[in-house]
């Protein structure tokens, strides 16, 4: 079965805390993607990765293929960066995502 | 270049009615996806288009339905609405099979 696990379900942290997220998965991969939600619903992608490492200003992710994990690094974080961030995987020879559960982060200042 | 939009945002149906929601992609892109996100199961994939045909589709019976037109644009429909229904759906469309997907703001529909 193709699952998605993410810890912690829920995190709490003090303005400038580093945070890291996990997700793991059960089977090969053709991408993995990371996803912000914002109360009210909309969606954005901060990644999508195969393999390695990306950064986009504070937020690091990478990945190891060998372990089936991915990590979401946020450095120096900020009140504006509670949201629920949610792990999707794309299963090889499947084009659709299957996601986490999520994970509420809340960063108090 | 104008994001993913999606039509209506809002909406409030009674049990038995059917549905139409609409997504129109980033010019240039290709493939639209729908999902569906409750509270209870979380982001479900509900079905995949590419160049107006559906090349996936997730576990959903078939009351859920979709097709996508030749400028890209797709509609999903849903009839014989049930009060389980009631979800924020969100389709997605990137360039092609396997490239990022930017998603939609959404719509929600609350079944009465």
């Amino acid at each position: 079965k193709n699952e998605v696990e993410q810890s912690p379900q829920n995190l709490t942290a003090q303005e400038g805390e580093f945070i890291t997220i996990n997700c793991s998965y059960s089977v090969g991969i053709s991408a993995l993607h990371w996803l912000q939600q914002h109360p009210g619903g909309g969606i954005v992608s901060l990644f999508m990765l195969s393999s390695g490492k990306k950064k986009h200003g504070r937020l690091i992710a990478t990945i190891n293929i060998q372990e089936k994990h991915s990590s979401l690094h946020i450095t120096a974080s900020h009140p504006r960066d509670s949201a629920v961030y949610i792990c999707a995987v794309c299963f090889q020879g499947a084009q659709k995502l299957v996601f986490g559960q999520g994970t509420r982060l809340t960063i108090n200042p | 270049k104008a994001g993913v939009t999606q039509t209506p945002r809002y909406l409030i149906k009674t049990r038995g009615q059917q549905v139409t929601l609409s997504c129109s992609p980033i010019s240039g892109h290709r493939s639209v996806s729908w999902y569906q996100q409750t509270p209870g199961q979380g982001l479900q994939f509900l079905f995949e288009y590419f160049s107006e045909t559906q090349r996936n589709k997730g576990n959903f019976p078939g009351r859920f339905s979709g097709r996508q037109f030749s400028n890209s644009r797709s509609e999903m429909n849903v009839s014989t609405l049930e009060l389980g229904d009631s979800a924020l759906y969100l389709c997605a469309s990137s360039l092609a099979e396997y490239y990022e997907q930017y998603f939609g703001p959404g719509t929600r529909l609350t079944v009465t």
